[in-house]
C-alpha cells in the first residue's frame, strides 16, 4: 500500500511567489491534515480535511495561505504571496476514520519550503 | 508558555544502553499521547500511542504515562544505532484531531 506523497520534496522561491503544494493521502482515507514545521519550532497543525470539507482550520497563519481539497482526494496548499516566515517543513498526514485512538495519522516525507 | 515541552537534545547512548525521553504538558484536557520516530529528510512514523495513565509495552518500547505529573516517558530497551533519530511526543485532547507535539528529540546510539 502506498504511503502519503507529497510534491515537490523541496521547493525555494522568492519573497513574493507563490507556490503550491500537493499532498496525495493514501488511498480510501477521507481524514487529511497540513502541519507546518517551522526551524527550531515543534511540529504545528493547519488544518483537517474530512473528505472535501474543511473541519478544522483554526492554525492557518493569515489568508495568504488556501487549502483545498478536490472532491475528497487529494490536497493543496498555495502560499500566495510568500513571505521569508513562510519557511519551513510543510507535512500532510491522512487517517481512515478519525477521531478514534486507533485511527493513526500517517504522515507524508514533508515539503521543505526555502522563501528567499 | 509551550503546552508541550521536550529537551531537543541531542542524546547520546553507547548501544546497548537504556534509553529514556520524556515530555511535560500543561494541558489537563490531553487524553491521547503518541510517540514518533522521524528519521532525517523523512516524516513522523508512528511507535506508540496510550490513552490512560501507566504502562504499556511493545517489543523494545515502553510508553509511561502520569496524568497526575502531566508527564510522559518512551523507554528504549537495548538501543541499536538503528534508533538514531528524532523522537516527537503529541498529545491531543479529547474529540479532536489535532496533534500538538513537542520539539522532539534527537537521538544518537553509538555502535
Amino acid at each position: 500500500e502506498a504511503g502519503v506523497t507529497q510534491f515537490p520534496s523541496h521547493s525555494v522561491i522568492e519573497k513574493g511567489q507563490t507556490v503550491t503544494l500537493r499532498c496525495d493521502p493514501i488511498s480510501g482515507h477521507d481524514n487529511l491534515y497540513w502541519y507546518r514545521r517551522v526551524m527550531g519550532k515543534e511540529i504545528k497543525f493547519l488544518l483537517h480535511f474530512v473528505k472535501e470539507s474543511k473541519q478544522d482550520e483554526s492554525g492557518m497563519p493569515n489568508n495568504r495561505f488556501l487549502a483545498e481539497r478536490t472532491g475528497g482526494t487529494y490536497s493543496t496548499l498555495k502560499v500566495q504571496p510568500a513571505e521569508l516566515e513562510d519557511s519551513g517543513v510543510y507535512f500532510c498526514a491522512s487517517s481512515q476514520v478519525g477521531g478514534a485512538i486507533t485511527d493513526t495519522q500517517y504522515f507524508g516525507p514533508g515539503t521543505r519550503l526555502t522563501v528567499l | 508558555q509551550k503546552e508541550v515541552e521536550q529537551d531537543p537534545g541531542p542524546l547520546s547512548v553507547p548501544e546497548g544502553a537504556i534509553v529514556s525521553l520524556n515530555c511535560t504538558y500543561s494541558n489537563s484536557a490531553f487524553q491521547y499521547f503518541m510517540w514518533y520516530r522521524q528519521y532525517s529528510r523523512k516524516g513522523p512514523e508512528l511507535l506508540m500511542y496510550t490513552y490512560s495513565s501507566g504502562n504499556k509495552e511493545d517489543g523494545r518500547f515502553t510508553a509511561q504515562v502520569d496524568k497526575s505529573s502531566k508527564y510522559i516517558s518512551l523507554f528504549i530497551r537495548d538501543s541499536q544505532p538503528s534508533d538514531s533519530a528524532t523522537y516527537l511526543c503529541a498529545m491531543t485532547p479529547s474529540g479532536t484531531y489535532k496533534y500538538i507535539f513537542g520539539t522532539g528529540t534527537r537521538l544518537k546510539v553509538l555502535a
